[in-house]
């Protein structure tokens, strides 16, 4: 069982409306949650982390942790064409290793 | 400026040919891990390093080798490179309770 794991998609969703973005992890260690964007050839760029249950906002952004379930997801509302990307998740095991989700792809239609 | 680099960015090898990729921090931090990218595969850990002299295997480490002799360096090596090891690496450092991680630039390989 991967550590990380991703919905690889392609997701596509037109311009304005809500992209979902979902992940789940093994190790319930695990204490911290991040979310990244990554364009094609290009270092990973962090957009969130998460390390309580719940919600937290920044902007358009919202991304929402269950513990319980293992969960994370991210929610970009009113997408831009810009929000074109990969989008990883990622988890700091317990033992403060960073492992990732293979990712999923990200369509904005105008 | 607060950085992670790594050197060279892009090569063009041949099978069998060693070579050392190296990544550089400027953050005094503990922990450092190198990843490969390859299509539709996400980021796979290859090798991590909680502190120096101090690494462990990750997903994909076969054909690689890692040493940690200063906290601020991290090189990969790759004694006897084959063409499925053409890929795009990452290395990237954090710290305990820090709220970001750090990347370096990539580095692109292919094998011929």
């Amino acid at each position: 069982q991967k550590e990380v794991e991703q919905n690889s998609g392609p997701l596509s969703v037109p311009e304005g409306a809500i992209a979902s973005l979902n992940c789940t992890y093994s190790d319930r260690g695990s204490q911290s949650f991040f979310w990244y964007r990554q364009y094609s050839g290009k270092s990973p760029e962090l957009i969130m982390f998460i390390y309580s249950n719940g919600d937290k906002e920044d902007g358009r952004f919202t991304a929402q942790l269950n513990k319980a379930s293992q969960y994370v997801s991210l929610l970009i509302r009113d997408s831009q064409p810009s929000d074109s990307a990969t989008y990883l998740c990622a988890a700091l095991t317990g033992a403060n290793n960073l492992f990732f989700g293979t990712g999923t792809r990200l369509t904005v239609i105008p | 400026e607060a950085q992670v680099t790594q050197n060279p960015r892009y090569l063009i090898t041949v099978t069998g040919k060693k070579l050392t990729v190296t990544c550089s921090q400027n953050m005094n931090h503990e922990y450092m891990s190198w990843y490969r990218q390859d299509p539709g595969l996400g980021l796979r850990q290859i090798y991590y390093s909680m502190n120096v002299e101090v690494t462990d295997k990750g997903d994909v480490p076969e054909g690689y080798k890692v040493s940690r002799k200063e906290k601020r360096n991290f090189p990969l090596i790759l004694e006897s490179p084959s063409p499925n090891q053409t890929s795009l690496y990452f290395c990237a450092s954090w710290e305990t309770g820090e709220e970001t991680q750090y990347f370096g630039p990539g580095t692109r390989l292919l094998v011929l």
